[in-house]
């Protein structure tokens, strides 16, 4: 079945460091691609996505390359902010009939200033 | 545009207790969702309904979960009897329809602690 396998945490920053969280996965086909942020309290954000191979999301500094030949689809932003701070989980969602979210475990990221 | 509301936002019963939790979805989605997030996991799909019918609810445990969604608009999610482990965050969700690559918006969730 499908599945996600994301970096496991927590992931201490200094302000202005540079974030990497590592994602791969399984999946039949050719899967979209997500990254949701948890922000302490809240519920799920999409932060980005890539819904094919080669396809790059970004939004908010973040970045993230779909890359079918790794099965990956690793998070990074060149410079984090304390407001970064919080729970990022990648996911995916088949191309075959009903597409419901698969989800990673989360990897909780501080970042210290 | 008003989001995914859900409620109670918290909720603390004692095991073999029933809840229920309620859901709105994005005006005009389709398709709605409830995920059960166990603190330090990913979520995972408890169920997920096309308009008032049931596509997949594979993974909700029958016995003590149900879920409905009448007039295909809200839903409620309920456990009875309540366990220890159904202590999580339900979260509830819905996207315009099931085709690949609409984003699926999340609620903030209700969070549930079994004691």
């Amino acid at each position: 079945g499908n599945s996600v396998t994301q970096m496991e945490g927590p992931v201490t920053l200094s302000e202005e460091a540079f974030l990497t969280i590592n994602c791969t996965y399984t999946a039949t086909g050719y899967p979209s691609l997500f990254w949701y942020v948890q922000y302490p309290g809240e519920g799920l954000q999409l932060l980005l996505k890539a819904t094919k191979a080669d396809d790059k999301g970004s939004n908010k500094g973040f970045e993230a390359t779909y890359r079918k030949e790794t099965t990956s689809f690793h998070l990074e932003k060149g410079s984090v902010q304390v407001s970064d701070s919080a729970v990022y989980f990648c996911a995916l969602s088949s191309h075959s009939g009903n597409t419901p979210l698969v989800f990673g475990k989360g990897t909780r990221l501080s970042v210290i200033a | 545009e008003a989001g995914v509301a859900q409620s109670p936002r918290y909720k603390i019963i004692e095991k073999r207790q029933s809840v229920a939790f309620w859901c709105n979805p994005i005006s005009g989605h389709a398709t709605l969702y409830w995920y059960q997030q166990i603190l330090g996991q990913g979520p995972k799909l408890l169920i997920q309904f096309q308009n008032n019918g049931v596509v997949d609810d594979s993974q909700l445990p029958k016995d003590r979960f149900s879920a409905e969604r009448l007039k295909g608009v809200d839903s409620t999610l309920k456990i009875q009897p309540a366990k220890l482990e159904d202590s999580a965050v339900y979260l509830c969700a819905s996207s315009f329809n099931v085709q690949t690559g609409n984003t699926i918006y999340f609620g903030e969730g209700s969070w549930l602690t079994v004691v």
